[in-house]
């Protein structure tokens, strides 16, 4: 079945120890997105990508970064880990940018700082 | 600016009960309206969506309404079953980008 993957499901690190959460699909879609989740909260948009165009929303932190090297691909990083950043990852994609697309949802990445 | 606005949960319901998760929203133009489910621990699943007024989403007996008038996309559900226990999150997109705004979301438990 065509799906978004995401990896690890769990991952912990350290307080300012760098990590990259992995998000990938076997849709073919254009868009590509990074949401945070927060306990009990609505997912709330980082930035996302369409095709190799990065948009960022404003109040994303610099701390947060993203790559996609292929239409298959995305990455999230996150440069120096806080305990504020402790959260649900959840990568999402659609085939276009339209507002009639929905989104496809992965499972998402449990993060925990230490 | 845009937004949507849920009923506040957790909502207990017994099995077979009637289903009502109120959804308004506030919008410039024309939004397309989802319903989004997300089952513990898992990411969310499209439940059901509604591009244009009047338009009627459904999905696994679940049903919900664009009424422009009310601004409303109110989720109906006529026999809940206890795998309906999940977190339902309203959300709208508005314009190009596709960046949904979610509503807060609502819990709701079905008990045997």
């Amino acid at each position: 079945d065509a799906m978004v993957i995401q990896n690890p499901r769990y991952q912990v690190t350290q307080f300012g120890k760098p990590v990259t959460l992995s998000c990938s699909q076997t849709l073919n879609h254009n868009v590509m997105y990074w949401y945070q989740q927060k306990s009990s909260q609505a997912p709330k948009l980082l930035f996302h990508y369409y095709d190799k165009d990065f948009n960022n929303e404003a109040d994303t932190p610099d701390n947060f970064q993203s790559r996609r090297p292929n239409t298959s691909f995305c990455f999230l990083d996150i440069r120096s880990p806080g305990l504020g950043d402790a959260a649900m990852y959840l990568c999402a994609t659609s085939r276009d940018d339209s507002s009639n697309q929905p989104q496809h949802f992965g499972d998402g990445t449990r993060l925990s700082i230490l | 600016g845009n937004s949507v606005t849920q009923m506040e949960g957790p909502v207990t319901l017994s099995e077979e009960a009637f289903l009502t998760i109120n959804c308004t929203y506030t919008a410039t133009g024309y939004p397309s309206l989802f319903w989004y489910v997300q089952y513990p621990g898992e990411g969310l699943q499209l439940l059901l969506k509604a591009t244009k007024a009047d338009d009627k989403g459904s999905n696994k007996g679940f049903e919900a309404t664009y009424r422009k008038e009310t601004t409303s996309f109110h989720l109906e559900k006529g026999s809940v079953q206890v795998s309906d226990s999940a977190v339902y999150f309203c959300a709208l997109t508005y314009n190009q980008g596709g960046k949904l705004i979610f509503g807060q979301g609502t819990e709701l438990s079905v008990k045997p």
